[in-house]
């Protein structure tokens, strides 16, 4: 079945340090990868989105890279804040024409003052 | 530029009786997913609805819970005959209209907990 597989262990860094996550997924092949930012009592708010066909994507202090020959993906937050502190997520999406997300459970980072 | 709203923000209900979710999209959104979230999981799809169509039920339970999204109005998630075992975060999310946008990003609402007694 698939699986989709976050670190669960909360990521605790220093502000102003580069936070990384990864993303690993097995029996899946994604058309495109999505991470998400949810905050406690709060829905998900959608960060970034990258294709099959693209390596690495940016947005501001944000950086996305997408390996589909090791099924993974990872997630930098560079100059990171304590403002970033949530818990993100990853969803894989297939190009099926039904749009579900199929989300990992999430890793927590705290980023400390 | 509103939101997608969800109502009730919080929802408690006794075993047996009905609970019912509301979400309205996006303005301008025909596309709507709803998600459950039970602690310490993640996310898991439940249905797919375009105007007065269900398109992908795969996550839906069999039995006691349905899902509309009518010409008019919100989409709800009705739970019926509760039971303990529901008590979780149902999330809704809305797209873009074919041709409109992305179609792959979801704008999540700020969810339901459900608390089931």
């Amino acid at each position: 079945s698939q699986k989709i597989e976050q670190n669960s262990e909360a990521l605790n860094i220093q502000e102003g340090k580069t936070a990384t996550l990864t993303c690993n997924y097995t029996n899946y092949s994604p058309a495109y990868l999505q991470w998400y930012r949810q905050d406690p009592g709060r829905g998900p708010v959608f960060l970034l989105l990258i294709r099959e066909n693209e390596k690495e994507k940016r947005k501001e202090r944000l950086k996305v890279t997408f390996d589909t020959t090791l099924k993974q993906s990872l997630f930098h937050i560079t100059a990171s804040q304590p403002a970033d502190s949530a818990t993100y997520l990853c969803a894989l999406g297939s190009n099926t024409g039904f749009q579900k997300l199929v989300f990992g459970t999430g890793t927590r980072l705290l980023v400390s003052p | 530029n509103a939101g997608v709203m969800q109502n009730p923000r919080h929802l408690v209900r006794r075993r047996g009786q009905e609970a019912r979710l509301r979400c309205s999209p996006v303005k301008g959104h025909s596309h709507v997913y709803w998600y459950r979230q039970l602690p310490e999981e993640g996310l898991k799809f439940m249905v797919y609805l375009q105007k007065e169509n269900i398109i992908d039920e795969s996550g839906m339970p069999k039995e006691r819970f349905s899902a509309e999204f009518p010409k008019e109005g919100p989409s709800i998630l009705r739970i019926q005959q509760v039971v303990r075992g529901d008590s979780a975060a149902y999330f809704c999310a809305s797209s873009p209209t074919w041709g409109q946008g992305n179609q792959e990003t979801q704008y999540f609402g700020p969810g339901t907990r459900l608390l089931v007694l």
